[in-house]
């Protein structure tokens, strides 16, 4: 099993830009999620999918939005990329629902972005 | 305030030394967290703890609901161990909230 992954690893886009962050998990979970994670602060998220056909907003949605494809599926769209959406992106899934706790979360390799 | 707070925010060792990392919190929460992110950025969860005490191999976890206070801790540290570890607590109900991490440095 591949567990949790991301694409692209690597990104530089110049402001006003547009992309689309790719995850995917093989673990048959229900819940995922979109972190980004900046020097000097914890992982925040941005939006969550506690189950295929629901979407949440997490603590900082501005700017994003988010798209459950399937249950495998969760991908991150920036409209218009800003400098401030430079950081590193981290998906994540877990078994259980996030009111619940969330159980264990895996976590997939990152994308580093970077907003010219 | 951080709703979560880790101390030290940096902590070097040296090899075969017992560490402790703590977490304190200031909300109720249904789960405690322990994340450890890799020097290449990997993250892998550790511990989720509600009560009581989780050992895994040199890792060791305690919480205390009443004093909102979490610690990890490693036993006979080795340099592999150098890494960010992470405190995250889930409020019930709630997303997960991450402290900034704890840097781990353990010297040969």
């Amino acid at each position: 099993n591949a567990g949790v992954t991301q694409t692209p690893k690597f990104q530089v886009l110049k402001t006003g830009q547009s992309m689309t962050l790719q995850c995917a998990q093989d673990m048959n979970h229900n819940s995922m999620y979109w972190y980004r994670q900046d020097p000097g602060m914890g992982l925040r998220l941005i939006y969550y999918s506690a189950s295929e056909g629901t979407t949440d907003k997490g603590e900082v949605p501005n700017g994003y939005n988010v798209s459950r494809l399937n249950k495998r599926e969760f991908s991150l769209r920036l409209e218009s990329a800003a400098p401030s959406q430079t950081s590193v992106y981290f998906c994540a899934s877990s078994k259980t629902h996030p009111a619940s706790g969330g159980g264990t979360q895996y976590f997939g390799p990152g994308t580093r972005l970077t907003v010219l | 305030k951080n709703e979560v707070e880790q101390s030290p925010q940096n902590l070097t060792a040296q090899e075969g030394e017992f560490i402790t990392i703590n977490c304190s919190y200031s909300v109720g929460i249904s789960a405690l967290h322990w994340l450890q992110q890799h020097p290449g950025g990997g993250i892998v969860s550790l511990f989720m703890l509600s009560s009581g005490k989780k050992k895994h191999g040199r890792l060791i976890a305690t919480i205390n609901i009443q004093e909102k206070h979490s610690s990890l801790h490693i036993t006979a540290s080795h340099p592999r161990d150098s890494a960010v570890y992470i405190c995250a607590v889930a409020a019930s109900g709630s997303r997960l909230t991450f402290g900034e991490g704890t840097q781990l440095t353990v010297n040969p």
